[in-house]
């Protein structure tokens, strides 16, 4: 499967725990994004990596979440001292794009449901 | 906060039948882009219209995009079970490295056999 993964697909933890999710992107793909998403809402954007630097973040991301993209594969999500309100689906996708030009459509990985008790 | 707002908020049709939704955003925008969800495949792609461009067809779906009146609709034919899901639209914004994807509240689509 050459799609984007990703890794938990669930996790259940206890407020106050720290959390980290793992995403695999389309292995041409230069940019990442995460997203949240709460239900009957449309995901929301938390932050953005072309290649290894992390160029855009959200105001939705407080300073309890954390993203790295090292060697620009792979990409990780934390969130330290969890809180009920974090418990929503986080999705990853990727997409190709360059520079100025406007960016292509973005393939979406399966996300990880977070339920923070 | 969420710029495109999708419209109807749910929708239910005969399979066979035709179905539009409509897509409003707020600010100047690079492209549109149409989203299905659904929960046994999750975030799946349409189509995408370049804010240059003012109607695109791939398939049994028409997206049209009015920049003047910053608004899209999806138009999905002869409609099937399968395309019950949820529909997003969502508009990219920004330029350079600093673009952004921000999505709408969805339609939720329900096709009757």
């Amino acid at each position: 499967d050459t799609g984007v993964s990703q890794d938990p697909r669930h996790k259940i933890t206890k407020r106050g725990q720290n959390v980290t999710f793992r995403c695999d992107p389309i292995s041409e793909h230069n940019r990442l994004y995460w997203y949240r998403q709460t239900l009957g809402q449309g995901p929301e954007f938390l932050t953005y990596f072309q290649n290894e630097a992390q160029l855009e973040k959200s105001r939705l991301l407080s300073d309890r979440f954390s993203a790295e993209r090292p060697k620009g594969s792979f990409s990780t999500l934390e969130i330290q001292r969890t809180e009920q309100g974090d418990s929503a689906m986080y999705l990853c996708a990727s997409s190709f794009g360059t520079g100025g030009m406007s960016s292509y459509e973005q393939y979406f990985g399966p996300g990880t449901r977070l339920t923070v008790t | 906060s969420q710029q495109g707002e999708e419209d109807p908020q749910a929708l239910s049709i005969q399979e066979g039948e035709n179905a539009t939704m409509n897509c409003s955003y707020k600010t100047s925008i690079n492209n549109l882009q149409w989203y299905r969800q659904n929960s046994g495949r999750g975030l799946v792609h349409l189509i995408l219209i370049r804010s240059n461009e003012r109607e695109k067809h791939s398939g049994r779906l028409r997206v049209t995009l009015d920049t003047s009146k910053k608004s899209s609709s999806l138009l999905i034919t002869a409609s099937r079970a399968a395309d019950t899901a949820s529909y997003f639209c969502a508009t990219e914004v920004g330029s350079g490295s600093a673009r952004q994807l921000t999505f709408g509240s969805g339609t939720q689509l329900t096709v009757l056999p």
